[in-house]
């Protein structure tokens, strides 16, 4: 399965963009990249996903760059309720769609 | 929006008792799955579930662990004789396209916290 590597923690201005970096230079061709966050012990939350164009939802966008060993995933406006966990996955396994979290990213978004 | 049903919220029971948490899945889904996360720690997979039988499992899911779906909405972890170690809270997840076919996105519960004393 493809490794993700994640800063262990960033800090945002409320109101900011938030810019979240992953690699993934094993990333294989047929391999999506997933955006999942967590916010305080609740349920992980899906975010975004892309192939190999740039993608934007209500949520964020996700860049992906050309080679796609990586990605960073855009909150545009950062408020306090973004203050979470964010992870980067790229490894389906198999034929079960089991997701692998790593440690993540913990955003803290401050006033 | 649709989403996933966890009951209980907080189990609290003694080491050695049987444990039943359960999930009521988004209606339309076909793939299912249990993680759990320690305290502190990261969020691994267990096991996952489709057509009425475990697809794949995690070294975790041992004979102690045990899924069904009794009826065409809940779905169920039990844990046979419950350890310390087993205290964690369990979410369960399900999506409508396993990662073989495609994009595959999971929607989680908001989990069960289970306390083994």
């Amino acid at each position: 399965d493809a490794k993700t590597t994640q800063p262990p923690s960033m800090d945002c201005a409320e109101g900011r963009a938030a810019n979240l970096p992953c690699n993934h230079s094993t990333i294989s061709g047929n391999e999506y990249v997933y955006w999942y966050r967590q916010i305080h012990s609740q349920g992980p939350q899906y975010i975004i996903h892309g192939l190999k164009n740039n993608e934007t939802n209500e949520m964020a966008s996700l860049i992906i760059t050309e080679d796609r060993k990586s990605s960073t995933l855009i909150l545009p406006h950062a408020t306090l309720r973004d203050t979470a966990v964010y992870y980067c996955i790229v490894s389906l396994s198999g034929n079960t769609g089991k997701l692998i979290f790593g440690q993540g990213t913990t955003l803290q978004v401050k006033p | 929006e649709p989403e996933v049903t966890q009951t209980p919220s907080h189990q609290v029971t003694q080491m050695g008792q049987e444990v039943i948490l359960r999930c009521v899945p988004i209606s339309n889904h076909l793939y299912f799955y249990w993680y759990r996360q320690i305290l502190g720690q990261k969020v691994e997979f267990l096991v996952s579930f489709y057509n009425n039988e475990i697809s794949e499992k995690s070294e975790i899911f041992d004979d102690q662990f045990s899924v069904e779906r009794p009826d065409g909405s809940n779905f169920t972890l039990k844990i046979r004789s419950t350890k310390l170690e087993d205290s964690a809270m369990y979410f369960c997840a399900s999506s409508e396209v396993s990662g073989r076919l495609g994009k595959n996105i999971q929607y989680f519960g908001a989990g069960t916290r289970l306390s083994v004393l």
